[in-house]
């Protein structure tokens, strides 16, 4: 059974700073690796998509990377804004059946 | 287009009532699924469709049902509330070619079951 884990649940960073947050996942036999963003109150929002072929994308300041040997992603953010503060969930797709399996999240505060 | 609509935004139900959630997508996507998100359990699948007419269970099914007659629509039935079922709902939708099934999500629906 396909499982998520992110580490750490919960991490503050003064603004400016690079930050690095982990996705593990224990089958590697998946489609593609979502990170969505989550802000208090309200939906999800797709950050990046990363196929199963493919090793990382990049979008503005973020980049997402896929170890899918390891059982890994990693979302990485440059130069951090107060803007960024929300809740950031990995997603794996293991099947091509449209079911997502999300890890619990990690709540990054970002002060000003 | 509007993507991923659902409908009510809150709702608050008493235990034994029954309703029913609405999800509507206007992308022409193949795939729609349910999912339910409580504090310290993260999202759970509940039901999923692959398309028109076929639909499966997902990882929290019980006290749920759904079916799926047109490609847009894809409603979600509490049958008797129970407080348990207390959580915020989102639909998601994705399709199967081009993008390789990147889901979108909708706002959510935030029950309450007292």
């Amino acid at each position: 059974k396909q499982e998520v884990t992110q580490i750490p649940a919960a991490l503050s960073v003064p603004e400016g700073e690079n930050l690095v947050l982990n996705c593990s996942f224990t089958d590697s036999a998946i489609y593609n690796l979502q990170w969505f963003r989550q802000d208090p109150g309200k939906g999800l929002t797709s950050l990046l998509l990363i196929q199963s072929s493919q090793r990382e994308q990049t979008s503005g300041r973020l980049n997402a990377s896929l170890d899918k040997s390891s059982g890994r992603s990693t979302l990485y953010i440059a130069a951090s804004q107060p803007g960024d503060s929300a809740t950031y969930l990995c997603a794996v797709l293991s099947g091509n059946t449209g079911k997502l399996i999300f890890g619990q999240g990690t709540t990054l505060q970002v002060k000003p | 287009n509007a993507g991923v609509t659902q409908t009510p935004k809150f709702q608050v139900l008493k235990t034994g009532q029954s309703m029913t959630l609405q999800c509507a997508q206007d992308m022409n996507h193949e795939y729609m699924s349910w999912y339910r998100q409580d504090p310290g359990m993260g999202l759970r699948l509940i039901h999923y469709s692959v398309g028109a007419g076929i639909t499966d269970q997902g990882e929290v099914p019980n006290g749920y049902n759904v079916s799926r007659s047109t490609t847009e629509d894809f409603p979600l039935r509490l049958l008797s509330a129970a407080p348990s079922q207390t959580s915020v709902y989102f639909c998601a939708s994705s399709y199967s070619s081009g993008r390789a099934y990147e889901q979108y999500f909708g706002p959510g629906t935030r029950l309450t079951v007292t």
